[in-house]
């Protein structure tokens, strides 16, 4: 089965880093997408990890611990245009398994 | 731009009606995926399709269905429209051949009146 938990909201300041968790029980687990999307448009790809670890990608960084069925999206120097949904995803067996996803809101 | 085309972009429709919403992946992508997105819900993962033949099914509803043609291009059938089917309904691709991600169309809305 799958349960995923991720916070419903979070607020941050512009230039700021915020850290969004997500925890997650799958079966069948083969790596954990993050997702970015903006209210009314299409999910957009941010990062991929498989192995335990960080993988940092410019001013995005995500983080995986299998054993603990845990990951976080690390979002530095915060803008305006982050305010967004974020959404996790275990990948299990070919599907994507999107949780409810957190809506960030960066302020001024 | 994801190379994920979707039409129509919006729908307006009635109880009891019937829709079909298209999709044509990216260009090489064998694969296609159905979600659907309510106001109050995630992303839910209806069915996927590969080169033609259904792959996984999720939660979708016997009143619809999918198929993917030979062309790759592929179309969700709803019938039998409820209110409760007004949602973002999106198409994503993959070409299965690398760690599985998927790129999204930019969805049609569908809205049952």
């Amino acid at each position: 089965g799958q349960n995923i938990d991720q916070p419903t909201e979070m607020t941050a300041t512009e230039g700021a880093i915020v850290q969004i968790n997500c925890t997650y029980q799958t079966s069948g687990f083969n790596g954990l997408f993050w997702y970015q999307q903006h209210a009314g448009e299409a999910p957009t790809f941010l990062s991929y990890n498989v192995l335990d670890g960080l993988e940092e990608k410019g001013r995005f960084s995500s983080f995986l611990s299998r054993s603990k069925g845990y990951s976080y999206l690390l979002l530095k120097e915060l803008q305006m245009k982050d305010s967004a949904s974020y959404l996790c995803a275990p990948h299990q067996g070919g599907k994507l398994i999107f949780g409810q996803g957190t809506e960030l809101s960066v302020k001024p | 731009d994801s190379g994920v085309t979707q039409t129509p972009k919006h729908l307006i429709t009635a109880t009891g009606q019937r829709v079909t919403l298209r999709c044509s992946p990216r260009s090489g992508d064998l694969s296609v995926y159905w979600y659907q997105q309510s106001l109050d819900q995630g992303l839910q993962f209806l069915i996927q399709y590969y080169n033609g033949e259904e792959r996984a099914k999720g939660n979708i509803l016997e009143r619809f269905s999918a198929q993917q043609f030979p062309d790759l291009h592929s179309e969700l059938n709803l019938s039998s429209l409820e209110l409760g089917d007004s949602a973002l309904y999106f198409c994503a691709s993959s070409d299965d051949r690398s760690v599985g991600e998927q790129f999204f169309g930019p969805g049609t809305r569908l809205t049952v009146l």
